[in-house]
């Protein structure tokens, strides 16, 4: 059975840094990109940034390109996602997700059930 | 970067009807790179179909998407009480995104 558990969210203030894990089981971890989503309570979905099988490739939306930075560590089956400068536009519950390629580019199958982050003064 | 619109915002319907849900795309959608998803209240999204047209593993054939270019849509052929949920386009071609959504709600 896949898992995804994220871990790591929490309270934060406005220009602080946060930074999300996400442990993955049940599936060969290194054959598959990863990404990150996000929701603002009672919003849509919002692509945050995605990472390929061998962090090769990585892409991020224009909302956080340059502020978050996704990584993994395939000796751990998990994947990170490290956010500096954070804005109150930022909170969300964001989740960790499994693509259904080795490449980032494409769709996905498995959703963890997030970890909430909450920037405010 | 292509941007997804979806309409209408929301949708009332009784269970049993058709239900048309659209997702146009900014700009033409090559290789009909196009997903949708149903995200229920609490509940993390499912994927329902890929490729605008190919239902993902098992998903009840009432599912159906079509379209190309820069139009798509997902028809729902007769509604069940479990349908009732926001729909998600998104586009994973040259980049990722998502549409805005469209709940369909009880009427």
């Amino acid at each position: 059975e896949v898992q995804l558990v994220e871990s790591g969210g929490g309270l934060v203030q406005p220009g602080r840094s946060l930074r999300l894990s996400c442990a993955a089981s049940g599936f060969t971890f290194d054959d598959y990109a990863m990404h990150w989503v996000r929701q603002a309570p009672g919003k849509g979905l919002e692509w945050v940034s995605g990472i390929s099988w061998n962090s090769g490739n990585i892409g991020y939306a224009d909302s956080v390109r340059g502020r978050l930075t996704i990584s993994r560590d395939n000796a751990k089956n998990s994947v990170y996602l490290q956010m500096n400068s954070l804005r109150a536009e930022d909170t969300a519950l964001y989740y960790c997700v499994k693509g259904l390629s080795s490449t980032w580019l494409y769709y996905f199958d498995y959703w963890g059930q997030g970890t909430q982050v909450t920037v405010s003064s | 970067e292509i941007v997804l619109t979806q309409s209408p915002g929301t949708l009332s319907l009784s269970p049993g009807e058709r239900a048309t849900l659209s997702c146009r795309a900014s700009q033409i959608v090559s290789g009909n790179y196009l997903a949708w998803y149903q995200q229920k209240p609490g509940q993390t999204p499912r994927l329902l179909v890929y490729g605008a047209s190919s239902r993902a593993t098992g998903i009840p054939d009432r599912f159906s998407g079509s379209g190309s270019g820069t139009d798509f849509t997902l028809t729902i052929s007769r509604l069940e009480p479990e349908d009732f949920a926001v729909y998600y386009c998104q586009y994973y071609g040259s980049s990722l995104t998502f549409g805005g959504g469209t709940k369909v709600e009880i009427k």
